[in-house]
């Protein structure tokens, strides 16, 4: 069964620090994986995905995640944080029929 | 950009009273998805139609709820005899062939039960 695990439920970060949020997954097969931003009220907006090819992958808003076969990671990272980036992050596997979710981190960022 | 839309926002009903929520889909996508996200938790999947057929459906869809696609546009969750429990937002997604595309999903539907 596939699943996500987000280890951080809540992270906060000064305005400019840079950013990196965890996810680790498990699938069966070769994964396809996604993070998705929800802003408070809002739905879910997708930042970047990941199906083959090169490892690190750019996505929308600046954001960029690394995929590591080896630690089943697919971690999500940006140099520089601004304070529109605060809302909750999901990562996520599948897509064919389905997609499974992490829990979300929340992230706050502070001035 | 195309967009999944969803109505109503925001949704309150009496428990025990049948609620539908409606989403259109984007206009060439064959593939149609409904989650669910109870306050403080994950995102869950529902079911995935496609062909005018539910292909999978989780756990949490039971025989109180049902889809349907009624016509070219809209793809519908109905919950019938709604329970406190299904207090929750409902996300609608599409896709075009299901290949492991990246699901587009709608701003979801505030269900609260009463």
């Amino acid at each position: 069964a596939q699943s996500v695990t987000q280890p951080d439920i809540h992270i906060t970060v000064s305005e400019g620090a840079s950013l990196e949020l965890r996810c680790n997954y498990s699938y069966g097969a070769t994964p396809y994986l996604f993070w998705y931003v929800q802003s408070p009220g809002q739905g879910l907006q997708l930042l970047l995905k990941y199906f083959s090819g090169d490892t690190l992958v750019q996505g929308i808003k600046g954001f960029e995640a690394e995929f590591k076969r080896s630690q089943s990671s697919f971690n999500l990272r940006k140099p520089s944080v601004h304070w529109s980036d605060a809302a909750e992050y999901f990562c996520a596997v599948g897509g064919y029929q389905k997609v499974t979710f992490g829990i979300g981190t929340k992230l706050q960022v502070i001035p | 950009e195309p967009e999944v839309t969803q109505t109503p926002s925001h949704q309150v009903t009496q428990m025990g009273q049948e609620v539908i929520l409606r989403c259109v889909p984007i206009s060439n996508h064959l593939y149609f998805y409904w989650y669910r996200q109870i306050l403080g938790q994950k995102v869950e999947f529902l079911v995935s139609f496609y062909n005018n057929e539910i292909s999978e459906k989780s756990e949490i869809f039971d025989d109180q709820f049902s889809v349907e696609r009624p016509d070219g546009s809209n793809f519908t969750l109905k919950i019938r005899s709604t329970k406190l429990e299904d207090s929750a937002m409902y996300f609608c997604a599409s896709t075009y062939d299901g290949s492991n595309q990246p699901q587009h999903f709608g701003d979801g539907t505030r269900l609260s039960i009463l």
